[in-house]
């Protein structure tokens, strides 16, 4: 059973373009979750789905930043017009059942990188 | 919101050694989990312990749900166990994981 897939595993960016971050979760699993860590700092929640419903956003920036996962394919995270303070680890977890009584299994994570 | 505290934030130990993390949170939770968050930056699971206790090798944990509290042990302690360690809880009601500030971790051989 291959764990979560995310992709790419570096990118790098110039202010003002699109970052995307995909992330495919565990075989079984429909639940997704998306954090961002800043260097030197712990994980921080952004977004919480299950396939074509977003269930909780409160952790996500209310501008430029926007997640989806279709009925078919890989979470999306993506990011428009990118600034230097983007520059983050993005993390993807998974898990079959929702985080109140389940594990979490986390992707390798996306470096974003903002010239 | 849900604090989560952990202690101690860096140390340092020589190979063999053994050690005690702590994690404290300030309400209820659903799920706490310990993470290990490798050099290279990847997070490794190591025990999903909402409470009681569990052992896996040189790791074990305890969570004591009514005190607020979550311990793990990591004994004889090799390079490889160099990183940092994370707690996660999840606080009711809630969807998503609270991670603490995490404690770095250098063994030195």
């Amino acid at each position: 059973n291959a764990g979560v897939m995310q992709n790419p595993r570096h990118l790098v960016r110039r202010r003002g373009q699109e970052a995307r971050l995909r992330c495919s979760p565990m075989k079984g699993h429909s639940h997704v979750y998306w954090y961002r860590q800043l260097p030197e700092e712990g994980l921080k929640f952004m977004v919480y789905l299950q396939k074509e419903n977003i269930i909780d956003e409160s952790g996500m920036p209310k501008e430029r930043f926007s997640a989806e996962f279709p009925k078919e394919g890989p979470s999306i995270l993506r990011i428009q017009q990118v600034v230097r303070g983007d520059s983050a680890a993005y993390f993807c977890a998974s898990s079959p059942r929702g985080v109140r009584t389940d594990t979490q299994y986390f992707g390798p994570g996306t470096r974003l990188t903002v010239l | 919101g849900i604090q989560v505290e952990q202690s101690p934030p860096d140390l340092i130990l020589q190979e063999g050694a053994n050690s005690t993390l702590r994690c404290n949170f300030s309400d209820s939770v659903n799920n706490l989990q310990w993470f290990h968050q490798n050099p290279w930056g990847q997070l490794i699971n190591l025990f999903y312990i909402p409470s009681g206790t569990k052992q896996n090798g040189r790791l074990s944990a305890t969570t004591v749900a009514t005190e607020r509290y979550s311990l793990l042990y990591i004994s004889s302690s090799q390079t490889t166990d160099s990183g940092v360690y994370f707690c996660a809880v999840s606080p009711y009601n809630n969807n998503d994981m609270r991670f603490g500030a995490g404690t770095r971790l250098t063994v030195k051989p």
